[in-house]
């Protein structure tokens, strides 16, 4: 079954960091560029970060460059996400998404809480 | 900053159709902004419906239909059912990332 399992999430103070994991299952991990994509509560979705098969190429939303590294381990079929000076903004659901060479971004992991207290 | 616009709420009786639209505020939206369409239910993860503007997922019910309309990406839901009731989401590339619109609240009743 294809799959990806967001770990990492916690409650943590403004102004300290974070690193949050992707492990996937079920398909070549290294077929594919991975996505983050994060909710605020009660907010829509926002993408955050994506990251092409072979880290060549890497994107940030303006609200986190800076302060967020992407990286994956294709060894380990693992992406992360070290996030940095936390604000209380950053306070959501983090989903970490496949997308195809097509552009689709068919995968959708359940998702890992970070919750930033001021 | 690139703001990408969907309505924020739609109301639709079962049986009947619906068109969502996605706008960009930097112009037109064109097959090379790969427009997805995302569905999310209450209480649930984010379900991928539509990719590349038009093609569907092998889970996608026939009922949706992806297009380009009037400048926008469109998602269009012919015979509604209710379990359609949901929050839907557009993506579009802008090179390097990606900006999701607002959402659209589909009500069924």
């Amino acid at each position: 079954e294809v799959q990806l399992l967001e770990s990492g999430g916690g409650l943590v103070q403004s102004g300290r960091s974070l690193r949050l994991s992707c492990a996937a299952s079920g398909f070549n991990f290294d077929d594919y560029a991975i996505h983050w994509v994060r909710q605020g509560p009660g907010k829509g979705l926002e993408w955050v970060s994506g990251i092409s098969w072979n880290s060549d190429s890497i994107g940030y939303a303006d609200s986190v460059k800076g302060r967020f590294t992407v990286s994956r381990d294709n060894a380990k079929n693992s992406l992360y996400l070290q996030m940095n000076s936390l604000r209380s903004e950053d306070t959501a659901l983090y989903y970490c998404v496949r997308r195809n060479w097509n552009g689709a971004f068919d995968v959708w992991g359940h998702g890992t809480m970070v919750t930033v207290s001021t | 900053q690139t703001v990408v616009t969907q309505e924020p709420s739609l109301t639709v009786s079962p049986g009947g159709t619906v068109t969502l639209t996605c706008a960009s505020s930097t112009g037109a939206v064109t097959s090379a902004y790969y427009p997805n369409w995302v569905q999310q239910k209450l209480g649930q993860a984010p379900r991928a419906l539509i990719y590349s503007t038009r093609n569907k997922h092998p889970w996608t019910p026939a009922r949706f239909s992806g297009s380009l309309l009037g400048g926008k990406a469109a998602l269009t839901v012919s015979g509604v059912q209710p379990e359609d009731e949901a929050d839907y989401y557009c993506l579009l590339n802008y090179g390097g990332t990606w900006v999701f619109g607002g959402g659209t609240r589909l009500t069924v009743l």
